[in-house]
């Protein structure tokens, strides 16, 4: 059964950094791509990034709102996959959601962490 | 980037209904377009992948239909345990964006 579960979340304050962890279980990591996705307090969901499998390069992306501030990395010999966040901002506050793509034919999430809070504030 | 458009944003509906939820691609995305169902306080839940493809395990009364621009999300008989927000996404074009959420409620 697959497993993802998300830690390193807290309190931090604006301008600060903080990296969040997804470690998984139950498939073979490295065949896979990951994803994070964040959810503001009371509002919808919101696409932060991907990072692919090594045999596509282990290239990222990002939307724009956290591009240049945060970087998505992964370690298959952990099965982990980071969220290192810079410059942080108050607007950067929610559950920040592991993910993994579906399959090597599809990339929608089929599977999602239960979540870590991130919270920025002074 | 690609915006996803979703409507109604809230629905009001009572067991038994067949309700429908649509999003609309600012662009094209082929067939490359996501369903999934949140609880308050729990990670989403893919229903349907590629416009059209129930994930294994969820019931048959979902369907998802549309290609290009249109899509909708059809609920044929709402039970009890369909009361949650219900979000497209589209996976065709980097960054990959999320529709804003369609809450269906109890009347």
């Amino acid at each position: 059964e697959v497993h993802l579960v998300e830690s390193g979340g807290g309190l931090v304050q604006p301008g600060r950094s903080l990296r969040i962890s997804c470690t998984a279980s139950g498939f073979t990591f490295g065949d896979y791509g990951m994803g994070w996705v964040r959810q503001a307090p009371g509002e919808g969901l919101e696409w932060v990034g991907i990072i692919r499998r090594k045999t596509f390069g282990a290239t990222t992306q990002y939307a724009a709102s956290v591009r240049g501030r945060f970087t998505i990395s992964r370690d298959d010999s952990k099965s982990t996959t980071y969220l290192q966040m810079n410059s942080l901002k108050t607007e950067d506050t929610a559950v920040y959601f592991c993910t993994r793509e579906r399959d090597n034919f599809d990339s929608s999430y089929a599977y999602w962490g239960q979540g870590t809070l991130v919270t920025v504030s002074s | 980037d690609t915006q996803m458009t979703q409507s109604p944003s809230t629905l009001s509906a009572s067991v038994g209904d067949r309700v429908a939820i649509t999003c609309r691609a600012s662009q094209s995305i082929t067939k490359w377009l996501a369903w999934y169902q949140q609880k308050p306080g729990k990670a989403p839940k893919l229903l349907i992948c590629k416009a059209s493809d129930l994930e294994s395990g969820v019931p048959s009364r979902f369907s998802g239909s549309g290609f290009g621009t249109e899509f909708t999300l059809t609920i044929s008989g709402l039970q009890p345990d369909d009361f949650a927000t219900y979000y497209c996404q589209q996976y065709n074009t980097y960054p990959w964006t999320f529709g804003q959420g369609t809450k269906v409620e109890i009347k």
